[in-house]
């Protein structure tokens, strides 16, 4: 089983939607999360971190359940320039930073 | 520049040929960080630098892979006697803080494929 795990998609949706996207990982001892995006051909870049009380910005809003081992993203409102691969982050045993496989998102018009 | 830059960004190598990758990361960031990805699959951790120490080299796939970082700036991540699984895009990363700290900012990568 892997350590972060996505669905990888892809999600396909109309302008103004709302998508949610989930992510569960194994390690219990997990301390950071994160959400990483990826434009295509690009380079990850951070979109935010996840504390345990949840955390909104913007549009975005990202949260964890320490219990259940799971981190949601939610996007409202989409727009086309958020098309991209949606990173989720997770700290491992020694602080690495282990990637889950990604979710695509098409915003479409 | 300000940000992390990789060269080459596109190297194809034959089959049992050595290469080497640079990375050059944000200047004064203390941890360095190389991650190899797949098509289709999410960055996989190769390596951690802090400064010139390399004090993770857990991800490393095989002896063929090595990585250095001798003043603690610059870094160069070598590949002998490459393999077809080697093809890959390389990500280098760079954080301000030590010890997987901090916000990794990314290079845009060297696609290596090898035929």
């Amino acid at each position: 089983r892997k350590e972060v795990e996505q669905d990888p998609g892809p999600f396909n949706v109309p302008e103004g939607a709302t998508v949610a996207f989930n992510c569960t990982y194994s390690n219990s001892a997990s301390q950071s999360f994160f959400w990483y995006r990826q434009d295509c051909r690009k380079e990850p870049k951070l979109l935010m971190s996840v504390y345990s009380s949840g955390n909104e910005d913007g549009r975005f809003t990202a949260q964890l359940n320490r219990a259940s081992q799971y981190i949601s993203l939610l996007i409202r409102d989409s727009k086309l320039s958020d098309s991209a691969t949606y990173l989720c982050v997770v700290s491992g045993n020694t602080g690495k930073l282990i990637f889950g496989q990604g979710t695509t998102l098409q915003v479409k018009p | 520049g300000a940000g992390v830059s990789q060269s080459p960004r596109y190297k194809v190598a034959k089959r049992g040929q050595d290469v080497a990758l640079r990375c050059d990361p944000i200047s004064g960031h203390v941890s360095l960080f190389w991650y190899q990805q797949a098509l289709g699959q999410g960055p996989e951790f190769l390596t951690y630098f802090q400064n010139e120490a390399q004090l993770d080299k857990s991800g490393l796939p095989s002896d063929r892979f090595f990585a250095e970082r001798p003043e603690g700036s610059v870094s160069t991540l070598k590949i002998q006697r490459t393999q077809q699984e080697d093809s890959a895009v390389y990500l280098c990363a760079s954080s301000s803080l030590g010890g997987y700290k901090g916000e990794l900012f990314f290079g845009e990568g060297s696609r290596l494929t090898v035929l």
